[in-house]
């Protein structure tokens, strides 16, 4: 069955860098785009980005634009995201979500990853 | 970028009862790039509909979407216990630029 499976929590200090990965399983994995988006806690959801698998291409959202780098790595069907210059307000949910390409929509998600910004 | 407002903020209703949730885009959104998603507490959304009115896999037909242009509404008839969540509009305007509305919290009477 389709699983993205994210890694664990993390607690960063302001300034710092983070990152997770989420790994594919269950289906072809150059067929999807993935995607990041991520909620604050009580609050709506929000695109980061998106990285097509096949090739690597990314696009960012312009709210992240030069603090997120989205990569991957075929041999292990996984995604991950850095985010840099961390600061309170990226205090967050951070998911990863399968798109089947130009259908732009999200069908699978993984569990979900909290990130913690504190001093 | 094209702002999604969904309406209610919150709607209370009972089961048995016919919830019925609206997503207004700021400009025409093109019906085959908008879904709707469930989220319930310490979980992640689920995709409930793509394509304006096209169901997911496993979506019972109690959830029908429909709209056009730049109004869209999502109705669940025939509540039950776990149909209360928060429901999110969601839609692609190229870019690309993919923008989520403020949901709409669907919670028991």
């Amino acid at each position: 069955q389709v699983q993205l499976v994210q890694s664990g929590a993390e607690v960063k200090k302001p300034g710092a860098s983070v990152n997770i990965s989420c790994k594919a399983s269950g289906y072809t994995f150059t067929t999807y785009y993935i995607h990041w988006v991520r909620q604050v806690p009580g609050q709506g959801l929000e695109w980061v980005g998106i990285i097509t698998p096949s090739v690597g291409s990314t696009t960012y959202s312009q709210k992240f634009h030069g603090r997120v780098t989205l990569t991957r790595d075929t041999s292990t069907s996984t995604v991950y995201m850095e985010l840099s210059s961390l600061r309170y307000e990226d205090t967050a949910v951070y998911y990863c979500a399968r798109e089947l390409k130009a259908t732009c929509y999200f069908d699978y998600w993984g569990q979900g990853t909290l990130v913690t910004v504190s001093s | 970028e094209i702002v999604l407002t969904q309406s209610p903020g919150t709607l209370s209703l009972s089961p048995g009862e016919t919830a019925t949730l609206s997503c207004r885009a700021s400009q025409t959104v093109n019906s085959i790039f908008f879904a709707w998603y469930q989220q319930k507490p310490g979980q992640a959304p689920r995709l409930l509909i793509y394509s304006t009115s096209s169901r997911a896999a496993g979506i019972p037909d109690r959830f029908v979407g429909s709209g056009s242009g730049t109004d869209f509404t999502l109705t669940i008839s025939r509540l039950e216990p776990a149909d209360f969540a928060v429901y999110y509009c969601q839609q692609y305007g190229g870019s690309p630029v993919y923008t989520f509305g403020q949901g709409t919290k669907l919670e028991i009477k």
